[in-house]
């Protein structure tokens, strides 16, 4: 079973950051957090993972609490073309991943 | 650099049928999994290959299997299709050591239709 609780569903105004939070407080210490999007009928797509710190790179920041129960994945200046669903993922090396439901984003112009 | 690449990228099959699906994993990734996406539905792991052995298995009967070849590319067979086989499927590739500064890579998918 999926490690993570996510919204089913955001709304977010074009221009605007999105933020989505993930509960996983179940994770343990070794597993990372990992963001994932899937575009309509497309494989899904690697945004970002980390472990204790908060990260950043050019497509979003991830924010992890202090105790690691949950984080949340920002897109500084949402677009029409970040619709998608969103998957938050928490596992180890040498285990697989597994998906939860997501979070629908919607992006409205 | 080339992705992960999938072939077919479609495909309709008839009931009983038997499958084949083909894997390319990304330039030095040594790790395939396969999922099975349903239509609204996240994906479900399958299965994972690395050095041509299966390494672990999600919850799917003994109809799916695979193979991964000394490429490291990968196939995912399914025999006596049944309807509710029809779905997206997904492979990912990965590099078992130091894979968590890389994550999975997944292809496109191939849509199988069973008719």
């Amino acid at each position: 079973d999926a490690k993570t609780t996510q919204p089913p569903s955001m709304d977010c105004a074009e221009g605007r950051a999105a933020n989505l939070p993930c509960n996983h407080s179940t994770i343990s210490g070794n597993e990372y957090v990992y963001w994932y999007r899937q575009i309509h009928s497309q494989g899904p797509q690697y945004i970002i993972h980390g472990l204790k710190n908060n990260e950043t790179n050019e497509m979003a920041s991830l924010i992890i609490t202090e105790d690691r129960k949950s984080s949340t994945l920002i897109l500084p200046h949402a677009t029409l073309r970040d619709t998608a669903v969103y998957y938050c993922i928490g596992f180890r090396e040498d285990d697989k991943i597994i998906f939860g439901k997501g979070t629908r984003l919607h992006i409205l112009p | 650099d080339a992705g992960v690449t999938q072939s077919p990228t479609h495909l309709i099959k008839t009931r009983g049928q038997q499958v084949t699906l083909r894997c390319s994993p990304k330039s030095g990734h040594d790790t395939v999994s396969w999922y099975q996406q349903a239509l609204g539905q996240g994906p479900q792991f399958i299965f994972q290959y690395y050095e041509e052995e299966e390494r672990q298995r999600g919850n799917f009967p003994d109809r799916f299997s695979g193979h991964q070849f000394p490429n490291y590319s990968s196939e995912l067979n399914v025999n006596a299709l049944l309807l509710g086989d029809s779905a997206l499927y997904l492979c990912a590739s990965s590099l078992a050591q130091g894979w968590r500064n890389y994550g999975y890579t997944f292809g496109s998918g191939t849509r199988l239709t069973v008719v």
